[in-house]
């Protein structure tokens, strides 16, 4: 299973940032999200496609449908410039999927 | 509070064998809905999850990496353990130990210990 994201976006500071990720009938797994700063570990910061930690803003939303899922952040931060990973749980194949990543960059 | 520490050596020497260990706190890995697994991430490159250990030992694996992997679980220690064979240029890589709930994805992660190749 094959998880696909975009190596980058780049949005304003304040503006809306949105950030896909694609797979085949995505809609039947449950889409968790990542936020990996440079030298840090990752942080999730979105599960089962839309719920949100105790800790992360609610700037960040989620969304599943059809074969993409989006991780929304809307007026956007410097702080918020990281590594971007989408993941699922698969029944066959590799267990644990990873997509590709995206950088986000604040302008 | 879930806490999880990584071990091993930060220096491999080419064809042999690492083996990490994660030790955690927090939780017990003895039901299923409990999983503690293994991440690596190659400099500059993306996340790449390598095996997963639930609490009733049901093992996952990379299938690439399949027959290089094991991982193992010492209840009693809290700790579980991977090893991978035959350690190359290609495994390079800073390695988190990260534990998962009811599939909710991987809220805990380790500091990452970085492992490289000896010369």
């Amino acid at each position: 299973y094959v998880l696909t994201q975009p190596p980058s976006v780049s949005v304003a500071p304040g503006q809306t940032a949105r950030m896909t990720c694609v797979g085949d009938n995505l809609k039947g797994y449950s889409v968790h999200w990542y936020q990996q700063k440079a030298g840090q570990a990752p942080v999730v910061v979105m599960y089962y496609d839309a719920d949100r930690p105790s800790g992360i803003p609610e700037r960040f939303s989620g969304s599943n449908s059809e074969d993409t899922a989006t991780l929304t952040i809307t007026r956007v931060e410097p702080a918020d410039e990281a590594d971007y990973y989408c993941q699922v749980y698969e029944g066959s194949g590799d267990h644990v999927v990873f997509g590709g990543g995206t950088k986000l960059t604040v302008l | 509070q879930v806490t999880l520490k990584e071990s091993g050596p930060a220096l491999v020497k080419p064809t042999q064998t690492l083996t990490l260990a994660c030790t955690f706190s927090g939780f017990s890995l003895s039901t299923t809905a409990e999983s503690v697994g293994w991440i690596r991430q190659s400099p500059g490159k993306a996340l790449e999850w390598l095996a997963l250990i639930y609490g009733d030992d049901d093992k996952r694996y990379r299938q690439s990496l399949q027959s290089r992997l094991t991982i193992s679980k010492d209840t009693a220690k809290d700790q579980v353990v991977l090893t991978m064979t035959n350690f190359g240029p290609e495994d390079i890589a800073t390695y988190y130990c990260v534990h998962s709930r009811s599939g909710s994805g991987f809220h805990y992660w380790g500091q990452g210990t970085l492992v490289t190749v000896s010369s």
